[in-house]
């Protein structure tokens, strides 16, 4: 069954901690990105990647860490440096960054800092 | 830089009845269009794209959407829709003369449609 998965599906943490989000993809796609979504501002990128080893910063990545070591993988790391970590992420794919390529999502980790 | 504008929060329409959920545009260059749908608590489907060529592009679920160049729109449609069609639409774009391949999406509409 390919597609991409996301893990947990619920995340909670406490302030000061670093948490991790994972996100991995079976559709062989070069191209993975991160985005944050928050009720009635849409999805804002947080960081993306064209092939592995490379990532770059997206529009809101301050707070934010990734890795691309492997081309399946493309974890996210919520340092305690996000001030306000509290939303959806989403995980998507595309076979490269060009500007045909449609992106395809994962089904989301909801993080909550108590 | 690339902007999206979806001005309807909320759309609500009987169903059986024909739907349409706006969205306008800007970038410096030609655009690319997607739209994609989003259940509660999932992630996001793609729906349609508009990338070049014929101005009605047919997509998933009898949704279609139609590129206005003049009126920089991307109206997404369907003829008759479906109680099962309530979901929040997202429409986005990437400018095709950017340096970077990025989706800007809208801030959404959640649609809904009544019994």
């Amino acid at each position: 069954d390919g597609g991409i998965t996301q893990s947990p599906k619920y995340l909670f943490r406490k302030e000061g901690q670093n948490v991790t989000l994972s996100c991995e993809q079976n559709l062989n796609h070069d191209a993975m990105y991160w985005y944050r979504q928050d009720p009635g501002q849409g999805l804002r990128l947080i960081y993306y990647s064209q092939i592995v080893n490379d990532f770059q910063k997206g529009d809101i990545a301050e707070g934010y860490s990734v890795s691309r070591e492997k081309k399946e993988s493309f974890p996210l790391t919520v340092t305690s440096a996000q001030k306000n970590p509290t939303a959806f992420y989403l995980c998507a794919s595309s076979i490269a960054q060009g500007m045909t390529d449609t992106q395809y999502f994962g089904p989301g980790t909801r993080l909550t800092v108590l | 830089a690339q902007s999206v504008a979806q001005p309807e929060d909320q759309v609500n329409v009987a169903e059986g009845n024909p739907l349409t959920v706006k969205c306008t545009y800007s970038v410096s260059g030609n655009p690319y269009l997607f739209w994609y749908v989003q259940y509660p608590n999932r992630g996001l489907q793609f729906l349609l794209k508009y990338i070049t060529g014929d101005n009605l592009v047919k997509g998933s679920y009898g949704f279609e959407a139609e590129f206005n160049k003049s009126q920089t729109s991307f109206h997404l449609k369907k003829p008759s829709a479906l109680v099962s069609d309530s979901a929040l639409y997202f429409c986005a774009v990437e400018d095709s003369s950017g340096s970077a391949r990025q989706l800007t999406f809208g801030s959404g509409t959640q649609l809904t449609v009544l019994p």
